[in-house]
């Protein structure tokens, strides 16, 4: 079975550029959430979805949105890129909401010039 | 929010050697998991533990939920365990199921 598949897999961008991050969720799994690695440091929740809705964000600007689909696939978008979005965007995957197993998918990797 | 600690920040082994890998955290939780995060960024599954103890061969796990810590032991340490060794937690009493992480551990395991 194929696991969390992330696209594309590195990113360069211009500041102010807007960027699309896509995932796909291990079959069967309802639950996606994104998360921000900077350098040296651990992953940072951005958003949470379940069933399509939102279930909870992290300390993030408005400038970063999310939305999941009915096949529970997801996409982040960051507007108005800034120097300092450049990170390793990493998406997650579980089965139901609650604090079941989360699996992780290879990754973006995002670069803001 | 909840806390994370991870002890100790870095750790150089012999190739061989045995560990111990800590995580404190500071309020009860409903999810644990250790990863290993290799060269190319991706978060490998270790363990799912929210208590007790579990074991995958070379490695195993044990989290005490009620003294809110975990330890991963790696033992006869190889080349190819070197890397970040995160450990994440779900608060119990968090209104969503995010995971916070720990800082991460670098090991080192040198030939």
């Amino acid at each position: 079975d194929a696991g969390v598949t992330q696209s594309p897999t590195h990113l360069i961008k211009t500041r102010g550029q807007q960027v699309t991050l896509r995932c796909s969720p291990i079959s069967g799994h309802k639950s996606v959430s994104w998360y921000q690695q900077v350098l040296g440091q651990g992953p940072q929740f951005i958003f949470q979805y379940y069933e399509k809705e939102e279930r909870g964000r992290g300390n993030f600007p408005d400038r970063f949105s999310a939305r999941q689909f009915p096949n529970y696939s997801s996409e982040l978008n960051v507007n108005a890129l800034l120097l300092g979005d450049s990170a390793l965007y990493l998406c997650a995957s579980s089965l139901v909401q609650g604090g079941t197993e989360a699996f992780f998918g290879q990754g973006t990797r995002l670069t803001v010039v | 929010g909840i806390q994370v600690e991870q002890s100790p920040p870095d750790l150089i082994l012999q190739e061989g050697a045995n560990s111990t890998l800590r995580c404190n955290f500071s309020d009860s939780v409903n999810n644990l998991q250790w990863f290993h995060q290799n060269p190319w960024g991706q978060l490998i599954n270790l363990f799912y533990i929210p208590s007790g103890t579990k074991q995958n061969g070379r490695l195993s796990a044990t989290t005490v939920a009620t003294e809110r810590y975990s330890l991963l032991y790696i033992s006869s340490s190889q080349t190819t365990d070197s890397g970040v060794y995160f450990c994440a937690v779900v608060q119990r009493t968090g209104a969503n199921s995010k995971l916070t992480f720990g800082k991460g551990i670098t090991l080192s395991v040198r030939p």
